[in-house]
């Protein structure tokens, strides 16, 4: 079975100041990751995916995601916070289950950016 | 870039009417879905569609819901009979094949129903 924990329901950082949003997953099969974007009043955005390639993935809007196995993480990071990174953001794990894959969304994390 | 669009934007219905949802997704995505989000909570899936029927639906798909694709193009959720707690935003999603890391899902901008 597969679930996503994010680990932080909020997190509040500095214009200027890394960004890390944590992901833990649990899959019983190679998962796909990804991390979607949800800006106020709009839809999940895409931002970027990790597919068994590189470890290290670079998305869209200078964030980057770290695929580590051995600590079951997958969390994002941004190295300089903009105004517009304030959003929701969804951990989102494909993974394979008796019934088929299944995509299990995280429970989100709001990123808010102090001026 | 291709998108999944849907429509209307925001939908307001009384307790006790049918409304439908629609979306229109990605031309040669197979695979479609519906989730929805109530304000302030998760993500919540709903129900998967390939190849013109249900391939999963979640507790909260009861006879009350229903997907169809009437034709090559829309896709479409039916609450028969909405309570006020089906207020939520409904949130199409589309994709070329589940599960491989390079077919992630893509979303609609949803549709914001309030049922007074």
């Amino acid at each position: 079975a597969q679930s996503v924990t994010q680990l932080d329901s909020h997190v509040s950082v500095s214009e200027g100041t890394p960004v890390l949003l944590r992901c833990n997953y649990s899959s019983s099969y190679s998962p796909s990751l990804f991390w979607y974007v949800q800006h106020p009043n709009k839809g999940l955005q895409l931002l970027l995916k990790y597919t068994s390639a590189a470890t290290l993935v670079k998305g869209i809007n200078g964030f980057e995601a770290e695929f580590k196995k051995s600590e079951t993480s997958f969390h994002l990071t941004k190295p300089s916070a903009h105004m517009s990174d304030a959003a929701e953001y969804f951990c989102v794990v494909i993974g394979l289950n008796t019934g088929g894959f299944k995509t299990i969304f995280g429970a989100g994390t709001r990123l808010f950016v102090k001026a | 870039e291709p998108e999944v669009t849907q429509t209307p934007s925001h939908q307001v219905t009384q307790m006790g009417q049918e409304v439908i949802l629609r979306c229109v997704p990605i031309s040669n995505h197979l695979y479609f879905y519906w989730y929805r989000q109530i304000l302030g909570q998760k993500v919540e899936f709903l129900v998967s569609f390939y190849n013109n029927e249900i391939s999963e639906k979640s507790e909260i798909f009861d006879d009350q819901f229903s997907v169809e694709r009437p034709d090559g193009s829309n896709f479409t959720l039916k609450i028969r009979s909405t309570k006020l707690e089906d207020s939520a935003m409904y949130f199409c999603a589309s994709s070329e094949i589940p599960g491989q890391g390079n077919s992630p899902l893509h979303f609609g901008n949803g549709t914001r129903l309030t049922v007074t």
